[in-house]
């Protein structure tokens, strides 16, 4: 089954704790992305890649860090998280874009991020 | 700078009724128009895509409009179920060669038994 996963689903943390959110998925897409939903602001988008080591920012990338170093894999890294990152995450992916499909993206299930 | 609008409020319509669905933009020229489904704290999934140079694309008893002159796209639900109550976002895709797909805000339709 075509899957994104992400982990955790949920999680509660302090200001200042790094923490770290794992993507991984299925497809053999080369496009990943990450997300972030909040009320009345929609998905925004934090950083996304092109391939393995192909890393650019989105419209939202302060105070993240990621990583491809496997095609299947995009963690999304808080190193020093703060109470505005409350927020709901979602990892994404698509394949190349072609003329048939454009970028149709499949997402996670979305990780509930607390920070207190 | 560049603008999605959705209707911010919540749409309710009977059931079996059609439920039509805004998506207007300001200042893009997107190559693909998508409409996508989320439901409360669930990822949004794919429903169906539109390229500017079609006007209309089906699927079962979704039907999407795409016109690019006046900028703007309708997403139909025709005999609307209470399971089709949900957010709907809209996106657009410029195309440039990699992932920049922009949503919009969504519009939550509840359908009514």
């Amino acid at each position: 089954e075509a899957q994104v996963t992400q982990n955790p689903r949920y999680l509660i943390t302090v200001t200042g704790k790094k923490l770290t959110v794992t993507c991984s998925q299925n497809m053999n897409h080369e496009y990943m992305s990450w997300y972030r939903q909040d009320p009345g602001l929609g998905l925004r988008q934090i950083y996304y890649s092109m391939n393995v080591e192909v890393t650019d920012k989105g419209d939202v990338p302060e105070g993240y860090k990621v990583s491809r170093k496997e095609k299947r894999n995009f963690p999304l890294i808080l190193e020093s998280p703060s109470p505005n990152q409350t927020s709901l995450y979602f990892c994404a992916s698509s394949a190349r874009v072609s003329p048939r499909t454009g970028n149709t993206i499949y997402f996670g299930e979305g990780s509930w991020l607390t920070v207190v | 700078s560049q603008k999605i609008e959705q209707n911010s409020e919540a749409l309710n319509i009977q059931e079996g009724k059609t439920a039509t669905l805004t998506c207007n933009y300001t200042n893009y020229s997107p190559a693909y128009l998508q409409w996508y489904r989320q439901d409360p704290g669930r990822g949004p999934v794919f429903l169906l895509l539109i390229r500017e140079n079609e006007k209309e694309k089906r699927k079962e008893r979704l039907k999407v409009t795409f016109d690019t002159t006046l900028k703007q796209s309708l997403f139909h639900i025709t005999a609307s179920q209470p399971a089709d109550s949900a957010t709907y976002l809209c996106a657009l895709d410029s195309s440039g060669g990699y992932q920049k797909v922009t949503f919009g805000i969504g519009t939550k339709l509840q359908v009514i038994p």
